[in-house]
């Protein structure tokens, strides 16, 4: 199985300041026949469900404000918040798609300083 | 717009059943491989079934493998989980997920 290991544990920002979270599998994420990395970020907010954030490594999904970004390539990946508003509060994930079982990162919890 | 609405969940004894649903709306369902993915109290997210869209490729957590099945009816847009032989450790929410989208959730409680 593909482990996915996330960094940190916590993360205490201030709104407007910028914010990242690391995240690493423990194999290759890129498809070499397609292309793509699949590596995804959702953010669970408290009380919700989650709900995607970046997929296929840098895509942002409908709807998610520009200032989240996705890189990183093959096995060593970031989520980053340009300048962090109070709704982002929450717990980050990453997950692999690339192959069974779909493997998840543990999470990041983002809060408010 | 999409929707994913778990049903079925509740509490039940230890070695008991459970058939969980999840129904569809807003998009082409026979057209998407659907996912479980499930929650216990306080901890993390772990993937727990995949059923592709004619239900042709099937894949199981290894810490539900035997115990589970995943199925789908395309005609009804819904989504199962068969859950027997329940323990403790499978209490948590289940969620209904497409990847890009995800149900509410549907609790499990298996508890004497």
């Amino acid at each position: 199985d593909i482990v996915m290991t996330q960094t940190p544990l916590s993360l205490p920002v201030t709104p407007g300041e910028p914010a990242s979270i690391s995240c690493r599998s423990s194999q290759s994420l890129l498809d070499r026949d397609d292309g793509d990395t699949y590596l995804d970020w959702y953010l669970q907010k408290p009380g919700q469900s989650p709900q995607l954030l970046i997929y296929t490594l840098s895509y942002r999904a409908s709807g998610v404000p520009d200032r989240f970004s996705g890189s990183g390539s093959d096995t060593d990946f970031s989520l980053n918040i340009s300048r962090v508003e109070a709704e982002d509060v929450g717990v980050y994930y990453c997950m692999q798609r690339m192959e069974y079982p779909l493997t998840f990162g543990g999470g990041t919890k983002v809060e408010i300083k | 717009e999409v929707q994913l609405v778990e049903s079925g969940g509740g509490l039940v004894k230890p070695g008991g059943s459970l058939r969980l649903s999840c129904t569809a709306s807003g998009f082409t369902f026979s057209t998407y491989t659907l996912d479980w993915v499930r929650q216990a109290p306080g901890k993390g997210l772990e993937w727990v079934a995949s059923i592709s869209s004619s239900s042709t490729y099937i894949h199981y957590a290894d810490s539900v493998k035997g115990r589970f099945t995943v199925s789908r009816d395309n005609a009804k847009n819904s989504l199962y989980l068969q859950m027997n032989s329940l323990s403790a450790e499978d209490t948590a929410v289940y969620y209904c997920f497409r990847y890009d989208y995800w149900g509410q959730g549907s609790l499990v409680t298996v508890s004497s």
